[in-house]
């Protein structure tokens, strides 16, 4: 499996501000997601992150408040824009597996406290 | 009705007792299945994945059945070690993302 990086790991932010998160692969993968875990939750895909195109968000998810960067193959930006408490949260990038299995990998997380 | 189905639990089970979780899901036409683990505070981690066979892997067996939409996990002589959250996961057709369930907890007492 591929080993997934993400900065920051924990952060506090103030409502009206935006926090970008980074997610670095160590080897070149074609599909890239977001996922959202709220408190108690289980996880809610935000987007899948598509190399030189737009990425594609799931209903409820918009990309003015979830704008997302995917540069290369091994890289992936999500910003989260204009942040309310509501948005307190764990944001996990995921890679796919390199074989048709279609299993997922995840990087550490991304632990996001708005007050 | 969910996409993914699970029973919240928690389970509270003895070591080396015998363990199984089940899961729903809706989309018939779903492909491919997982179960996966999370520890507190930790990301996900795949556990296994489940075969219309059924495959095992060491104390753990996973089993799908396609007709009535429903996989099955379950744990042998279980460790404290295995205390964590189990999410049932599917992926359904036209994309590679995962619909994931709310979750098993499982706490494995001494």
């Amino acid at each position: 499996s591929a080993v997934i990086s993400q900065k920051p790991s924990r952060d506090i932010c103030q409502r009206g501000t935006s926090l970008t998160i980074q997610c670095q692969v160590d080897s070149q993968v074609t599909m890239m997601f977001w996922y959202r875990q709220q408190p108690g939750q289980s996880l809610t895909l935000i987007a899948t992150a598509n190399q030189g195109s737009e990425a594609t968000y799931e209903s409820g998810f918009v990309i003015d408040k979830f704008p997302i960067s995917r540069p290369n193959l091994t890289f992936s930006t999500l910003t989260v824009s204009n942040m309310s408490p509501e948005d307190s949260s764990i944001y996990l990038c995921s890679v796919g597996g390199r074989d048709i299995s279609y299993e997922q990998y995840f990087g550490p997380g991304t632990r996001l406290t708005v007050t | 009705r969910k996409e993914v189905e699970q029973d919240p639990g928690p389970f509270n089970v003895p070591e080396g007792a015998t363990v199984a979780f089940n899961c729903t899901y809706s989309n018939s036409a779903s492909q491919s299945f997982f179960w996966y683990r999370q520890d507190c505070r930790k990301e996900p981690k795949l556990l296994m994945s489940v075969y219309s066979s059924g495959n095992e892997d060491g104390r753990f067996t996973a089993q799908l059945n396609r007709a009535s939409q429903y996989i099955s996990l379950l744990i042998r002589d279980s460790k404290l070690s295995d205390s964590a959250t189990y999410l049932c996961v599917v992926k359904g057709t036209g994309r590679r993302a995962l619909t994931f369930g709310s979750g098993t907890r499982l706490q494995v007492q001494p």
